[in-house]
């Protein structure tokens, strides 16, 4: 299994650009989502998406579409880039959301390191 | 919501030594804890995890501690190695996702 892939791993905008960030997964996990990481404030949920045809917003949402056409992408749109969205984005998958149960462990891609100008 | 806080941002300890990250969340409803390692330039991995229905567990050189009345949990690394140098995140859950800390940079100093 490839696990969580992610691309591009690296990438420069200008302001006003688009652009979609890729994420996969080979797991057939249900649950995916993407968080964007920047400095002293941990992993901050953008959106995640319990199934395929299913998504909702997480804690930072403003700026970015998503859709789950299918259980093994996930992709991740930025629709009019800003400098405040330069940051690492990861993409996770868990085969479960059931809290406490099995299968929460969530796997991570390698990030998407994103610089908008 | 959940709020999950992460202590000390910082920690640098000798090669041998222990290292202990301590957490605190603010819903009591909460009943799993992950811990996560992130090592430079790659995404977080899960490297142990507790339940509420139990106060410790270990796993070779790392431990969690649960205290579920004053709402913390810490991860507790004994002898610690210069690979187990990265950031450390601490969750908890918050409806159908999970609230990290800010993590906690670990060097291991040789």
């Amino acid at each position: 299994n490839a696990g969580v892939t992610q691309t591009p791993k690296f990438q420069v905008l200008k302001t006003g650009q688009s652009m979609t960030l890729q994420c996969a997964q080979d797991m057939n996990h249900e649950y995916m989502s993407w968080y964007r990481q920047d400095p002293g404030m941990g992993l901050r949920l953008i959106h995640y998406s319990v199934g395929a045809g299913i998504t909702d917003q997480g804690e930072v949402p403003n700026g970015y579409n998503v859709s789950r056409s299918t259980t093994e992408d996930f992709p991740l749109r930025l629709l009019s880039a800003a400098p405040s969205q330069t940051s690492v984005y990861f993409c996770a998958s868990s085969y479960s959301i059931d809290q406490g149960g099995s299968g929460n462990e969530q796997f991570f891609g390698p990030g998407t390191r994103l610089t908008v100008l | 919501g959940e709020n999950v806080e992460q202590h000390p941002s910082t920690l640098s300890v000798q090669e041998g030594d222990s290292a202990v990250i301590k957490c605190t969340y603010s819903d009591s409803a909460s009943n799993y804890f992950p811990w996560y390692k992130q090592e430079l330039g790659k995404g977080p991995q899960l490297i142990i995890d507790i339940r509420s229905n139990v106060g410790e567990k270990k796993d070779q050189r790392i431990a969690v501690t649960l205290n579920k009345t004053a709402k913390h949990f810490s991860l507790h690394i004994t002898e610690t190695q210069p690979e187990d140098s990265a950031v450390y995140f601490c969750a908890a859950p918050y409806g159908q996702n999970f609230v990290f800390g800010p993590g906690t940079r670990l060097s291991v100093l040789p």
